[in-house]
């Protein structure tokens, strides 16, 4: 049974450009959460998908965007990159918004370099 | 403003003997705690959980303890074994903020043969 599937797990882009990270959700499971952790400090919480819309929202500006497909997968989007936008980026999944400790499950994440 | 602490950055512990690994948070709307474990490239794995209305949690070798008055609580792991060694975050939930966890910094343990 494959867990949380991100993709790719490592990209360089150049400041100013756009980037689309791609998560896949464990089987079975219906929500999806971003996380992005800079080096050195942990993660921190993005926004959440859930029925193909965001639900929460982190303090992260508008540059950054999601979407939800049917099929439960879901993207990552950020636009004119900053330096500062080098980081991991982690995606979450669970059956439910709500579930936590156990049904929560992590992917390993995609390396992000803005150069 | 870092609304959960970890002081520690690392900490090596001999095996067999206790790890104690601290969290402090500010905000007192947490109402939900949990421990991650995370093994480089890896994504963090849940390890254990406190509600804000109990004051500890046991899982076999891991017990959490909530001290609300202080905003502190500390994940104590016994005996420690050599595979223990990872980056171990704390993260606090606000309020039935569903899945928005503030997570801290992360405390390297090193569990030394």
């Amino acid at each position: 049974d494959a867990g949380v599937t991100q993709s790719p797990t490592h990209l360089i882009k150049t400041r100013g450009q756009q980037v689309t990270l791609r998560c896949s959700p464990k089987s079975g499971h219906d929500t999806v959460s971003w996380y992005q952790q800079a080096l050195g400090q942990g993660p921190q919480f993005i926004f959440q998908y859930y029925e193909e819309e965001e639900r929460q929202r982190g303090n992260f500006p508008d540059r950054f965007s999601g979407h939800q497909f049917p099929n439960y997968s879901s993207e990552l989007n950020v636009n004119a990159l900053l330096l500062g936008d080098s980081a991991l980026y982690l995606c979450a999944s669970s059956l439910d918004p709500h579930r936590l400790d156990y049904g929560y499950t992590f992917g390993s994440g995609t390396r992000l370099t803005v150069v | 403003d870092q609304q959960v602490k970890q002081n520690s950055p690392s900490l090596s512990v001999q095996e067999g003997r206790i790890s104690i690994l601290n969290c402090d948070y500010t905000n007192s709307m947490f109402d939900y705690f949990l421990w991650y474990k995370k093994y480089p490239a890896e994504g963090p794995t849940f390890l254990i959980s406190i509600s804000s209305i109990k004051d500890k949690n046991e899982d076999g070798r891991f017990t959490v303890f909530l001290n609300k008055s202080a905003k502190h609580l500390s994940l104590h792991i016994v005996p420690s074994q050599p595979g223990d060694s990872a980056v171990y975050f704390c993260a606090a939930r606000r309020d039935n903020y569903g899945q928005n966890f503030v997570f801290g910094p992360g405390t390297r343990l090193s569990v030394l043969p």
